[in-house]
């Protein structure tokens, strides 16, 4: 079955500094990779998503890559705020799945230091 | 319009007791998927539900767990005779289920459940 791995487990970095974190899948089928940002104490919620036939995708601060010949993705956070402090969560939806059904990486706890 | 509503929030037993947790999926959303999550820990996935039919149960321990997503009404987590490893939060999330697949799940706010 499908197998996400996700590093670093912890990030820290100063404000206004770049964040990249870095998540690998196993199922070559996999065709759509969310990611979620939770709060302490808060659900998690979707920030961005990318399918597989695209390569990169922008949000304001916050872009996705995608490699799928490599089979990893990674998350992009620019100039980031202590509000940005998380833990964030990828995760890949295997194509064989007929459903919605995601896998999670780990989870990396981001701290922004003001 | 509502996002996953999830009940209780907050839910206190003591061992050997029964715990039910409901989740009422966003509107025009047929799936229904449940995690669990420890403290400082990634989410676990349990089960995978459309109304009336557990789709995927790959997640669910073996024995006291159970779950449902009746015709009408939330869906039903149920834990019987609880221990204290079943302490954690418990996370509802609901996808569209039709149209085009791989669509995002969206969470509930979770059942933080405790055990004396």
């Amino acid at each position: 079955g499908e197998n996400v791995e996700q590093h670093p487990s912890t990030l820290s970095v100063q404000e206004g500094d770049s964040a990249v974190i870095k998540c690998t899948y196993s199922d070559s089928a996999s065709n759509y990779f969310p990611w979620y940002k939770q709060e302490l104490g808060k659900r998690p919620q979707l920030i961005i998503d990318i399918r597989s036939n695209v390569g990169e995708k922008k949000d304001q601060r916050i872009a996705v890559t995608l490699n799928k010949t490599a089979k990893h993705f990674s998350l992009h956070i620019t100039e980031t705020q202590p509000e940005d402090s998380a833990v964030y969560f990828c995760a890949a939806t295997p194509m064989k799945t007929s459903y919605d059904k995601v896998i999670f990486g780990p989870g990396t706890s981001l701290s922004v230091i003001p | 319009n509502a996002g996953v509503m999830q009940n209780p929030r907050h839910l206190v037993r003591r061992r050997g007791q029964e715990a039910r947790l409901r989740c009422s999926p966003m509107k025009g959303h047929s799936h229904v998927y449940w995690y669990r999550q420890l403290p400082e820990e990634g989410l676990k996935f349990m089960v995978y539900l459309q109304k009336e039919n557990i789709i995927d149960e790959s997640g669910m321990p073996k024995e006291r767990f159970s779950a449902e997503f009746p015709k009408e009404g939330p869906s039903i987590l149920r834990i019987q005779q609880v221990v204290r490893g079943d302490s954690a939060a418990y996370f509802c999330a609901s996808s569209p289920g039709v149209g085009r697949s791989n669509q995002p799940q969206h969470f509930g706010d979770g059942t933080r459940l405790s055990i004396l």
